[in-house]
């Protein structure tokens, strides 16, 4: 079974500028979940999707990020214009159902650098 | 405000040594606790789905302990190898619609 896939793996890009970070979850997985996660802190959630409709994106700031999912399968994550604390890493997670007893299972993740 | 404590930070453990340490959440309202291991450049992988209180369960070396009525989890991992060498992350919820709530990990590194 292939895992959930994310590009880029890293980016650097400077202040001001936007970035778009691709997920495409394990396959039959109906709920994707974008998390960030800053150095030494736990991962927080950005948004959830079950299928192609948003469950929760009450911690992601929508004057700069946004997120689709389009016919339900792969999404796409995008900030702009970055900022320097945005700098972080960029999880994707899927899981077969949306709730708190369903495994999650990660991508890779993208190291981001905002200079 | 909902918080997950892990301690310590950060563990160096020498191997073939045990170890375990702790993951703290709030005791009321509790619907499900995860455990993660997330190795350097790779994914965070699931180790544990834990939701009844007394629950223990086990993958090889490693198992942990659910207390919901204290609000604490132990991860033990027994005769620590190298490639235990991770972050080690836990996470709460506190109902069915609920997202998690992640700790900031132990970061546990196996000396040879």
């Amino acid at each position: 079974e292939a895992g959930v896939a994310q590009s880029p793996r890293y980016k650097i890009i400077e202040k001001r500028q936007s970035v778009a970070f691709w997920c495409n979850p394990i396959s039959g997985h109906a709920t994707l979940y974008w998390y960030q996660q800053i150095l030494g802190q736990g991962p927080k959630l950005l948004i959830q999707f079950q299928n192609n409709g948003v469950v929760d994106d009450s911690q992601l700031p929508k004057d700069r990020f946004s997120a689709e999912r389009l016919k339900g399968v792969d999404s796409t994550l995008k900030i702009q214009p970055a900022k320097l604390e945005d700098s972080a890493v960029y999880l994707c997670a899927s899981s077969f159902g949306t709730g708190g007893r369903y495994e999650q299972y990660f991508g890779p993740g993208t190291r981001l650098t905002v200079t | 405000i909902l918080n997950v404590e892990q301690s310590p930070q950060s563990l160096h453990v020498q191997e073939g040594d045990s170890t375990n340490f702790t993951c703290s959440f709030p005791s009321s309202n509790f619907y499900a606790l995860h455990w993660y291991r997330w190795e350097t450049a790779k994914s965070p992988e699931a180790l544990f789905v834990m939701t009844l209180n007394g629950d223990e369960k086990k993958k090889g070396r490693i198992s942990a302990t659910l207390n919901t009525k204290e609000g604490y989890s132990y991860l033990y991992i027994k005769g620590s190898q190298p490639e235990d060498s991770a972050t080690y992350l836990c996470a709460f919820s506190r109902d069915s619609n609920y997202q998690l709530i992640w700790g900031a990990g132990t970061k546990l590194i196996i000396k040879p």
